[in-house]
């Protein structure tokens, strides 16, 4: 069964450092979403993306986030500037039709800012 | 924008106990109520959702039911196993977003 996949599975990096966090969708899903999730707490919703422009962001998703699909496969989330607060699980997700369907999860990414 | 209330934050409940999780939500709009349980360390799994246009589903130990009027939507789930010990979220979709609930932890004791 085909899965969302995510890489790294945890990156460590300094306070003001810029980092990318890659997933990979399901090959025929159209709509893809980042989460994130600090420890011990909630999911919250970040983003969604379809035909290659934002569809909907949270208050979360300030300036300091950006995301992409460089190509045919690869979704990635950009942190320009880490801050500690930014430490957390975060997950991408895909579906194949968008609204009022089912999310498939990736395994995560574990992000330690220091 | 969305706002969802989720209660209790920890339940525990005997093996073969049900266990019943509520949720409220703010915005009329929402039309998809998906469930998802997370287990230590997982990603979120969905266990069941139930769209604006029905009122009640049903999969074997679980069922939702959903109130459009009074904006709240319920997890049951009943002979609980020691295995439904997890973290449950409960969520809701307008369009592309969807916001979770604060989760709750339950616990099944053999």
């Amino acid at each position: 069964e085909p899965e969302v996949t995510q890489t790294p599975s945890h990156q460590v990096t300094q306070m003001g450092q810029e980092v990318i966090l890659r997933c990979v969708p399901i090959s025929n899903h159209l709509y893809f979403y980042w989460y994130r999730q600090i420890l011990g707490q909630k999911v919250e919703f970040l983003v969604s993306f379809y035909n290659n422009e934002i569809s909907e962001k949270s208050e979360i998703f300030d300036d300091q986030f950006s995301v992409e699909r460089p190509d045919g496969s690869n979704f990635t989330l950009k942190i320009r500037s880490t801050k500690l607060e930014d430490s957390a699980m975060y997950f991408c997700a895909s579906n194949p039709t968008g609204a009022r369907n089912e999310q498939f999860f990736g395994p995560g990414t574990r992000l330690t800012v220091l | 924008g969305e706002n969802v209330e989720q209660h209790p934050s920890t339940l525990s409940v005997q093996e073969g106990d049900s266990a019943v999780i509520k949720c409220t939500y703010s915005d009329s709009a929402s039309n998809y109520f998906p469930w998802y349980k997370q287990e230590l360390g997982k990603r979120p799994q969905l266990i069941i959702d139930i769209r604006s246009n029905v009122g009640e589903k049903k999969d074997q130990r679980i069922a939702v039911t959903l109130n459009k009027t009074a904006k709240h939507f319920s997890l049951h789930i009943t002979e609980t196993q020691p295995e439904d010990s997890a973290v449950y979220f409960c969520a809701a979709s307008s369009n592309n977003d969807m916001r979770f609930g604060a989760g709750t932890r339950l616990t099944v004791k053999p």
